[in-house]
């Protein structure tokens, strides 16, 4: 079925350990985003990448880093994961234009650190 | 203070029952207006789209912006057990599609 891909769907880490969660979608879409969501808070912007070949901080981009591996691919890395990190991780797409409705959102990445 | 507010709920209504649910936004530069539904454990889904100010209208749901007040709301006429959701409201205003979104708001419908 054509959508956004996360992996892993879930994932402990222990305090300071490091990982990449990865994103691939198979709409051609041109902009590709990573959110988190906590109690309460509702979907925090992390980084966004507007098009191949750009990527810009969001909201809360502190602890993460980001690479647009191609059009299809949207990495998100925790260097050194802190327990503030535990969240649901959630990425997205869309198509570049006021014209494009929405985003199609993954099934998320539900990660711990202890 | 938060660009986008959105009270949390819960909200909990019997099966057949009008819900509203609102957001209040302070960015008077957002254009475009959306609710998103989440399922428990799952990602969320496009639900409504309206660009700019005025009243959107698929099937159960409506969809109203009045952006002179800075405020936005969605209805759900006869709601189903099936509507028992997290609503999220969100908008944005640029081509990068950013979205900003509310804190969403869980709904509960009892047969």
């Amino acid at each position: 079925n054509a959508g956004v891909t996360q992996t892993p769907k879930f994932q402990v880490l222990k305090t300071g350990q490091s990982m990449t969660l990865q994103c691939a979608q198979d709409m051609n879409h041109n902009s590709m985003y990573w959110y988190r969501q906590d109690p309460g808070m509702g979907l925090r912007l992390i980084y966004y990448s507007a098009s191949e070949g750009t990527t810009d901080k969001g909201e809360v981009p502190n602890g993460y880093n980001v690479s647009r591996l191609n059009k299809r691919e949207f990495s998100l890395r925790l260097e050194s994961a802190a327990p503030s990190q535990t969240s649901v991780y959630f990425c997205a797409s869309k198509e570049l234009g006021l014209d494009s409705y929405g985003y199609t959102f993954g099934s998320g990445t539900r990660l711990t650190v202890v | 203070q938060k660009e986008v507010e959105q009270d949390p709920g819960p909200l909990s209504v019997p099966e057949g029952a009008i819900v509203s649910l609102n957001c209040t936004y302070s960015n008077s530069a957002f254009q475009y207006f959306m609710w998103y539904r989440q399922y428990s454990r799952k990602g969320p889904e496009l639900l409504m789209y309206t660009y700019s100010s005025g009243n959107k209208e698929d099937g159960r749901f409506t969809a109203q912006v009045d952006k002179s007040s800075k405020y936005i709301s969605l209805f759900i006429r006869d709601s189903q057990p099936s509507d028992s959701a997290t609503y999220l409201c969100a908008m944005g205003s640029s081509n990068t599609g950013k979205l900003i979104f509310g804190q969403g708001t869980t709904l509960q419908v009892k047969p």
